[in-house]
């Protein structure tokens, strides 16, 4: 049981460049959450999904975009990055009121 | 909004002494409380929950019990030891199931 995957692991990426943050998850979770950690700070939503079709903004949504096509996959679109995007970038999934499983984080680095 | 609002790091303890970690929050209804751990370059790990008034949320020897009349969730472990050192963050869960975090407490157990 993989879990909550999400690729790729590190990124740099110059500004203006665009870039996709993939998540796929395989315990069929209804609810899935994009959240950036920037150094020393807590967690912050980016989007959201609470089901297939379905998508959300969260506290900080400028500069990102999301689709859930199925409901496994719930990749998160950078378009023009920017080095305030420059972060640690969380994906997650729930179901009910379980708590929300993580996964492992992309670092992404815009310079 | 909801929030939570964590005691302030880092907390620096001798392994088997006591530790709290404060937690208060604000919520308009009544949310489920959560307690994470974040180690080293990894992602969120689920520590214990609780969904309703006075539950004991425990695992791997930390409790939490979810106090409504003071809206607190405050994490406790009887004797902590150097592989308990991590962040530990607060959650709740509102509508939706969007997870709300507090900012994190770093937690450092000395040998």
């Amino acid at each position: 049981n993989a879990g909550v995957t999400q690729t790729p692991k590190f990124r740099i990426l110059k500004i203006g460049q665009s870039m996709t943050l993939q998540c796929t998850q395989d315990m069929n979770h209804n609810y899935m959450y994009w959240y950036r950690q920037d150094p020393g700070m807590g967690l912050k939503l980016i989007y959201y999904s609470v089901g297939a079709g379905i998508t959300d903004k969260g506290e900080v949504p400028n500069g990102y975009n999301v689709s859930r096509s199925t409901t496994e996959d719930f990749p998160l679109r950078l378009e023009l990055a920017a080095p305030s995007q420059t972060s640690v970038y969380f994906c997650a999934s729930s179901y009910s009121d379980v708590g929300a499983f993580f996964g492992q984080g992309t670092r992404l680095t815009v310079v | 909004g909801d929030s939570v609002t964590q005691m302030e790091g880092p907390v620096t303890l001798s392994e088997e002494a006591f530790l709290t970690i404060n937690c208060t929050y604000t919520a308009t209804g009544y949310p489920s409380l959560f307690w994470y751990v974040q180690y080293p370059g990894e992602g969120l790990q689920l520590l214990l929950k609780a969904t309703k008034a006075d539950d004991k949320g425990s695992n791997k020897g930390f409790e939490a019990t979810y106090r409504k009349e003071t809206t607190s969730f405050h994490l406790e472990k009887g004797s902590v030891q150097v592989s308990d050192s991590a962040v530990y963050f607060c959650a709740l869960s509102e509508e939706g199931n969007k997870l709300v975090f507090g900012a994190g407490t770093i937690l450092r157990v000395k040998s």
